[in-house]
């Protein structure tokens, strides 16, 4: 159980361009899920938290019409850097609650994706 | 400012040694704590959960808590090659909508 998933698993793409990275959670519903970037030898970084039905909750510093987040549903979010640029590129993961689990504050992480900014 | 506190090694331990893991937080009205273990190029993995006091044994995994001194600990007995890794201690602190406060990580690094 508790299986995040998400797509792409790389994407390579040119400057200025928009990329859409999806997380779903496969095996249970998701009322919360979490967006994180993790740069080389760097611990991960909380970017938002994606809530089903309202809007997303960014951290500070974090560029809210750069990084959309949609929650449509209580098992899909997405993540669109809009007008990528060389340093977008990162290593992007979101992460899932499984609220039905009585251990809700575990989170399990989908398997990232890989972006690269040329 | 809410804070995990790791050493980021790297831990280097020999085949079949116990390898300690510690996390220091700062907000003592934290309620759960994690550890998870993340290999080079891959995403995080959850190996322990923790929510009182005392240890909590899982396997060849331990975690350890001390609210009173705000301290996380994981052991791993038995280690083995495949259990090196970076290891993120993660706190979930009170108030919050469940986000996890990350720790920077521990490499550990088992010799054959």
């Amino acid at each position: 159980g508790a299986v995040v998933s998400q797509h792409p698993s790389w994407v390579i793409c040119k400057s200025g361009t928009s990329v859409k990275i999806e997380c779903r959670s496969l095996d249970f519903q998701a009322t919360t899920m979490f967006w994180y970037r993790q740069f080389p030898k760097q611990s991960l970084m909380l970017m938002a938290t994606s809530n089903e039905g309202s809007k997303a909750t960014y951290e500070q510093g974090v560029e809210k019409d750069k990084f959309l987040i949609n929650h449509a549903s209580l098992t899909l979010s997405t993540l669109t850097v809009t007008s990528a640029h060389p340093e977008d590129s990162s290593f992007y993961i979101c992460s899932a609650r499984d609220l039905a689990s009585g251990t809700d504050y575990e989170q399990f992480f989908g398997p990232g994706t890989r972006l690269t900014v040329l | 400012q809410k804070e995990v506190e790791q050493n980021s090694g790297p831990l280097s331990v020999p085949e079949g040694a116990i390898a300690s893991l510690n996390c220091t937080y700062s907000d003592r009205g934290s309620q759960s704590f994690f550890w998870y273990r993340q290999y080079s190029g891959k995403s995080p993995e959850l190996i322990m959960s923790i929510y009182s006091n005392g240890d909590k044994e899982d396997g060849r995994f331990t975690a350890q808590l001390n609210k009173a001194s705000q301290y996380v600990s994981l052991l791993i007995r038995d280690s083995q090659p495949s259990d090196s890794a970076t290891y993120l201690c993660a706190v979930n602190y009170s108030g919050n909508t469940g986000k996890l406060i990350f720790g920077q990580g521990t490499t550990l690094q088992v010799k054959p």
